[in-house]
């Protein structure tokens, strides 16, 4: 399975700024997805993010708000914009692996950015 | 996709099998079931997914009834470390995971 890092691993903010979380995968993926996953909640899927193209966004996120990169097979970033406190979550980024002897995917998640704005 | 219904919460004593229910009465022939787990802070793990068949790997087992409509996630021995939340997907290839509630478990000493 894939070994996802994300970077940071959690951060304060003031409200009215950015944050740019980083996600690096240890092998080349085509899908990686971002999450949101609010205090006591389950995840959120925020956007699809495809090499090459522009991310998709589920109903509910905007690119405006959530602005997505990526640059590579291996990298993207999720860029936090104009903060609340009502953006205070965890942000996880994930990758999709096909199984060749299942014949299925498999998403695989990254630890997690912890986010509190103040 | 089929939605899921999962217990919110259960208890396993430690060293006991858990066994975590799943309802998935409106599965269609190509949904698979999937289950992962997420441990208090963490990003969610991948435990196991099933078809048809049932199926065995090194952290668990799936036992999917014959007409599909439920499963069962198995720990053979829980440890404390398997204190997490544990959810059940329905997914056709393709789709997103959708991520509902859960089951709440807590290992007990």
């Amino acid at each position: 399975s894939a070994v996802i890092s994300q970077k940071p691993s959690r951060d304060i903010c003031q409200r009215g700024t950015s944050l740019t979380i980083q996600c690096q995968v240890d092998s080349q993926v085509t899908m990686m997805f971002w999450y949101r996953q609010q205090p006591g909640q389950s995840l959120t899927l925020i956007a699809t993010a495809n090499q090459g193209s522009e991310a998709t966004y589920e109903s509910g996120f905007v690119i405006d708000k959530f602005p997505i990169s990526r640059p590579n097979l291996t990298f993207s970033t999720l860029t936090v914009s104009n903060m609340s406190p009502e953006d205070s979550s965890i942000y996880l980024c994930s990758v999709e692996q096909y199984g060749w002897e299942k014949g299925q995917e498999t998403q695989y998640f990254g630890p997690g950015t912890r986010l509190l704005v103040l | 996709d089929a939605k899921t219904t999962q217990p919110t919460s259960m208890d396993c004593a430690e060293g006991r099998a858990a066994n975590l229910p799943c309802n998935h009465s409106t599965i269609s022939g190509n949904e698979y079931v999937y289950w992962y787990r997420q441990i208090h802070s963490q990003g969610p793990q991948y435990i196991i997914h099933g078809l048809k068949n049932n199926e065995t790997n090194e952290m668990a087992s799936l036992i999917i009834t014959e007409d599909r409509k439920s499963s069962t996630l198995i720990l053979p021995h829980a440890t404390l470390r398997d204190t997490a939340v544990y959810y059940c997907i329905v997914r056709v290839a393709g789709n997103q995971f959708y991520f509902g509630t859960g089951t709440s478990l807590t290992v007990i000493p």
